[in-house]
């Protein structure tokens, strides 16, 4: 059973920075893609960011494009998100996810969420 | 990049059935598309993908109330047997090369 469990969210001041932790177990994590998906209080999800299986390729969303980097450690079947220059409008529950495919294909699993509250 | 619009929202009766409507932008009618419940303070669960040819396949352990199927650029989920637990978010998602979508969603409410 795929497991994915989310870490490090938590309140930061405008400015600051946060690093995600994911942990993945349940299946061959090195094989699959994965995903950051966010959501605003009230609002509908948001994709942030995909990296590829061996973590060769990255995409961004538009929002956080050179503000966060996703990486991953294979060797800990751990994915991560390093946030900085954090902005009111990135306050979100962050979940991990997981790709169909190496780096393609839809959603087929998801973490229980990390809430991120960027604050003034 | 592709853009997906759902339906309003929806509310049906417990026990009877509802199809929710995802419909892709123009020039990607083509795409596949998957289907996720998010219930009120929970995390996302992905239910099923939809393919342009009506063909679908449900996630682990998801009830075979739920169903999918297309027609053009439209992609349906249909949910039968309406329980109380299907009271919920349902969002659909697609990806095209380097970026992933997903709709607003629709809230289902069961009377």
């Amino acid at each position: 059973e795929v497991q994915l469990v989310e870490s490090g969210g938590g309140l930061v001041q405008t400015g600051g920075s946060l690093r995600l932790s994911c942990a993945a177990s349940g299946f061959t994590f090195s094989t699959y893609g994965m995903s950051w998906v966010r959501q605003a209080p009230g609002k509908g999800l948001e994709w942030v960011s995909v990296i590829s299986g061996k973590g060769e390729t990255t995409y961004y969303a538009d929002s956080v494009m050179g503000r966060f980097t996703i990486s991953r450690d294979n060797s800990k079947d751990t994915l991560y998100m390093q946030m900085n220059s954090l902005r009111g409008e990135d306050t979100a529950v962050y979940y991990c996810a997981k790709t169909l495919r190496y780096i393609s294909g839809w959603i087929d699993s998801w973490g229980q969420g990390t809430l991120v509250t960027v604050s003034s | 990049q592709p853009v997906l619009t759902h339906s309003s929202s929806a509310s049906a009766s417990l026990g009877s059935s509802v199809k929710l409507t995802c419909t892709l932008s123009s020039g990607h009618s083509h795409y596949i598309i998957a289907w996720h419940q998010q219930q009120p303070g929970k995390a996302p669960r992905y239910l099923m993908k939809v393919e342009g040819s009506g063909n679908y396949n449900r996630g682990s352990g998801v009830p075979d109330r739920f169903s999918g199927s297309s027609s053009g650029a439209d992609r349906y989920l249909t949910i039968s047997n309406l329980q109380s637990e299907d009271e919920a978010d349902y969002y659909c998602e697609t990806w095209d090369s380097n970026t992933w979508v997903f709709g607003g969603g629709t809230k289902l409410t069961v009377l």
